[in-house]
């Protein structure tokens, strides 16, 4: 079974407005990654945040880490429409593998 | 530019019939892996190989197979007992463990058996 689950899984927004978007995960990780999958294209890796990393950002995307909660959320402030895409979450799962979630579709209306 | 090739882009076979779908590489890195994606499906891992000449099974490897005889080129073949081949497969590279090192993917390749 897959170890993350987005949430919300579909989210549409205007352009110009923040995006947030959950992971949860079940066993405890020593890092998780996001990714951004452009219709028919494969994954593009936007950040990967460490355990010990509460907090990360990348340009317009903030990544938080609360591993009490076991959770992961990714924001995407000012977006554009060139930001619609799937966003997955993905964490160390078994022997040298990653788990990804079923992805959140963003769309973002110009 | 450095990155993942994969072909071709779309595929179409008979049902019963092997196909094989490339995948190289020219980023140097040790480990490649191949996934599948299912319509509103997160990326389910095939095989993976983290040097030449080995390769490990996946979550769901039955009726797949790979070779790595070099580092560059990864194939999958997808032979005819797959029962659900129709899917988007992706192949993707990194410098060492996918545990800690990001996934480069290639544009993948749409495959329908009918």
């Amino acid at each position: 079974s897959q170890q993350g689950e987005e949430d919300p899984q579909a989210l549409s927004i205007q352009e110009g407005e923040n995006a947030t978007m959950n992971c949860s995960y079940k066993t405890s990780i020593n890092n998780l990654q996001w990714y951004r999958q452009n219709s028919g294209r494969g994954l593009v890796h936007l950040i990967l945040i460490r355990s010990n990393e509460r907090e990360k950002h990348s340009g317009r995307l903030r990544v938080t880490l609360d591993t009490s909660k076991k959770s992961s959320s990714l924001l995407i402030t000012a977006s554009r429409a060139a930001d619609t895409a799937s966003y997955f979450c993905a964490t160390p799962h078994g022997n040298n593998r990653l788990a990804f979630g079923k992805g959140n579709q963003v769309v973002v209306i110009p | 530019d450095g990155g993942i090739t994969q072909s071709p882009k779309y595929l179409f076979r008979k049902e019963g019939q092997n196909v094989t779908l490339s995948c190289e590489q020219n980023l140097n890195h040790d480990a490649m892996y191949w996934y599948r994606q299912d319509p509103g499906q997160g990326l389910r891992l095939i095989y993976y190989s983290q040097i030449v000449n080995d390769f490990q099974k996946g979550d769901i490897a039955e009726g797949y197979s790979v070779s790595r005889e070099k580092k560059e080129s990864f194939p999958l073949t997808v032979t005819s007992a797959q029962k659900n081949p129709t899917a988007f497969y992706l192949c993707a590279s990194s410098t060492g463990s996918s545990y800690n090192s990001p996934l480069h993917f290639g544009n993948g390749t749409r495959l329908t058996v009918t």
